[in-house]
């Protein structure tokens, strides 16, 4: 199994608290991915990372901001939780970017109330 | 935009069937496509990626085929197992998009 650890694996906040999720990796892959899976859309990109800093927007970046100062780790913040953001949040990871396989951990469960 | 779509939603089948799972996308113009399996509770496990150039990849019990013209592929798992069962979800990569995943079909093999 690909080294992806996800943190904390379940979390309860209240509407407009901030929230971090980690996403750490033992792999050395410069490609990171944040989604999140909700009933009836699928999994929907949020935001990525191909290199150290370097980071763009996916499908649904709104009201979700990233951070990567190293190579294993990969933040994802919601500055002010709504509870639209109730989701579960995967991490995946990539060596190769396109045309490469895609790795992911086993996901961070949000209830935002 | 690229849209994924996997027909059916859900599937039940005896153990030991051949199967086939369906998935369609609107711009042929991709890089690949990707199927995963998914566990109830956990994250995705990559089963098969094809890439534009092929047709087909194989994997145990596990065929996935390409057809880039028509926008479509299928997932063929030979003689289905209980633990087969999972939601199977397809993804595809093309042009300036990251993966765009279909919905997934649930897949449930009765012993």
């Amino acid at each position: 199994d690909a080294g992806i650890t996800q943190s904390p694996r379940h979390k309860v906040t209240e509407t407009g608290t901030p929230v971090t999720l980690r996403c750490h990796q033992t792999e050395n892959h410069r490609y990171m991915y944040w989604y999140r899976q909700d009933p009836g859309h699928g999994l929907r990109l949020i935001h990525y990372s191909y290199g150290v800093k370097d980071t763009d927007k996916g499908e649904v970046s709104d009201g979700y901001s990233v951070s990567r100062s190293k190579t294993e780790d990969f933040l994802l913040t919601l500055e002010s939780a709504t509870s639209s953001q109730t989701s579960v949040y995967f991490c995946a990871i990539s060596g190769t970017g396109r045309t490469g396989e895609l790795f992911f951990g086993e996901g961070s469960r949000l209830t935002v109330l | 935009k690229q849209e994924v779509t996997q027909i059916p939603a859900a599937l039940s089948v005896p153990e030991g069937e051949n199967l086939v799972l369906n998935c369609s996308f609107t711009d042929s113009a991709i890089y690949n496509l990707q199927w995963f399996r998914q566990d109830p509770g956990k994250g995705l496990t990559s089963l098969l990626l094809i890439q534009s150039s092929q047709r087909e990849q194989t994997s145990g019990r596990l065929n996935a085929s390409l057809d880039k013209s028509s926008g479509r592929s299928t997932l063929y798992i030979a003689a289905s197992q209980p633990g087969d069962s999972a939601t199977y979800l397809c993804a595809v990569e093309g042009g300036s998009e990251k993966l765009v995943f279909g919905k997934g079909t649930k897949l449930t093999v009765n012993p």
